[in-house]
């Protein structure tokens, strides 16, 4: 079983839509949740991250870590057709932070 | 600004041949990592380079060697290729190897093994 686990979708979505995202983890010990982007044919990039349990927010994306449920969530508003990539989660590995533990990726369509 | 640069960015083997993935970083940054990414899989580590002077095995590192030629440069090897090395192999670098895990990608060097 891996350790992250990410529906890799894809999830189509009319534009200006809310756009849900969900990764969960067995690792009770991750403290850093990342959330990466990436678009067809390029490498990911970091898009937020969040340290232990709550919400971020920035601009039109919100991330929230569920420490207890060990789920995080990312939401992005009010979704554009430049959203379309595919959202991968990602947190450090307990012995090096270097090595992530990625999802698999959900594939996000923002249709005009 | 060049960031991560990967070459080649497509190749085709076949089964037993050999090859370099050659990746360059112009940041400064002193750890950089291969990774290999498939469909269902996501992004799985493969050699890691903490700094300059140093490797180590990830996830899946059977059938790989890495070389960490210098600070800037990080390159992996296949000595002889399989069918399950197809990939898309994505070099990475970050200032340093405990940060808030932002590492800077390049845009993949896509891998047939026939």
């Amino acid at each position: 079983q891996k350790e992250v686990e990410q529906d890799p979708g894809p999830l189509s979505v009319p534009e200006g839509a809310i756009v849900s995202l969900n990764c969960t983890y067995s690792n009770s010990a991750f403290q850093y949740f990342m959330w990466y982007r990436q678009y067809s044919r390029k490498g990911p990039e970091l898009l937020m991250y969040t340290y232990s349990s709550g919400n971020k927010e920035d601009g039109r994306f919100t991330a929230q870590v569920d420490k207890s449920s060990k789920y995080i969530s990312l939401f992005i508003r009010d979704s554009q057709p430049s959203d379309s990539a595919t959202y991968l989660c990602a947190m450090p590995s307990t012995d090096s932070w270097g090595k992530l533990q990625f999802g698999a990726g959900t594939q996000v369509v923002v249709t005009p | 600004n060049a960031g991560v640069t990967q070459t080649p960015k497509f190749q085709v083997l076949k089964t037993g041949q050999s090859m370099t993935l050659q990746c360059a970083q112009d940041m400064n940054h002193n750890s950089m990592y291969w990774y290999r990414q498939d469909p269902g899989m996501g992004l799985r580590l493969i050699y890691y380079s903490a700094s300059e002077g140093t490797t180590d095995k990830g996830e899946v590192p059977n059938g790989y060697n890495v070389s960490r030629l210098n600070k800037r440069e990080f390159s992996l090897r296949l000595e002889s290729a399989a069918p399950s090395q197809t990939s898309v192999y994505f070099c990475a670098s970050s200032v340093r190897q405990h940060n808030t895990g932002e590492l800077f990608f390049g845009e993949g060097s896509r891998l047939t093994v026939l």
